[in-house]
């Protein structure tokens, strides 16, 4: 199954510290989008990215920035580390019909 | 501003019985919006869009403009309905930056007793 593949699964920081999240889309798919999910929440739109531009971005502070490669894999980059920064990021592969195809997460907690 | 509400953080029926997952949207124009849902341990999946007007698993969901709605039913729930489930909605095509961007709600969690 060539599903949408995050890594690392599972990570734990320490407050200030920077963390790199890597994604791999469905073959294909030329877009990718990032999600924050807080426990007991919803997940929230962090950013869009087609063909290595960003399209779009959400309600996020600066020390949140990603970039997408010409193989359409992306990554998500967290400087200066906040306990609020603890949750369940989502990568999300999007097809031609805007359709988003999820990875399984990665679970960051930071200490 | 868009918004999706979903009012029932929990909903409990048995096995057979109707169910409707309650969503109301907020959004200037015309959104595209979705179903998705998580089963246990797995991915969150794409369940239906409204413009799909598809049945998946049993499950509709009819667009209500009037009333910014866009609930999920399921005549006869079945035990692997059992699942977390999140509506959400983006721009429609041609809408800038808010088009594939997904706002979902607070999602529902569904559990069907035997």
């Amino acid at each position: 199954d060539a599903g949408v593949t995050q890594s690392p699964t599972h990570l734990i920081k320490t407050r200030g510290q920077h963390v790199t999240l890597r994604c791999s889309p469905i073959s294909g798919h030329k877009s990718v989008s990032w999600y924050q999910q807080v426990l007991g929440q919803g997940p929230q739109f962090i950013f869009q990215y087609y063909e290595k531009e960003e399209r779009g971005r959400g309600n996020f502070p600066d020390r949140f920035s990603a970039r997408q490669f010409p193989n359409y894999s992306s990554e998500l980059n967290v400087n200066a580390l906040l306990l609020g920064d603890s949750a369940l990021y989502l990568c999300a592969s999007i097809n031609r019909n805007t359709e988003a195809f999820f990875g399984q997460g990665t679970r960051l907690t930071v200490v | 501003a868009q918004r999706v509400t979903q009012p029932e953080k929990l909903l409990s029926v048995f096995k057979g019985a109707p169910v409707e997952l309650k969503c109301n949207y907020s959004y200037s124009g015309s959104p595209e919006l979705f179903w998705y849902v998580q089963y246990s341990r797995q991915r969150l999946q794409l369940l239906l869009r409204h413009i799909s007007r598809e049945s998946i698993k049993g499950f509709t969901a009819d667009l209500n403009k009037g009333e910014t709605s866009f609930h999920l039913k399921k005549p006869f729930a079945q035990e692997e309905d059992s699942a977390m489930y999140y509506c959400a909605l983006s721009g429609p095509r041609g809408s800038g930056t808010s088009y594939g961007k997904l706002t979902f709600g607070q999602g529902t969690i569904l559990t069907v007793h035997p």
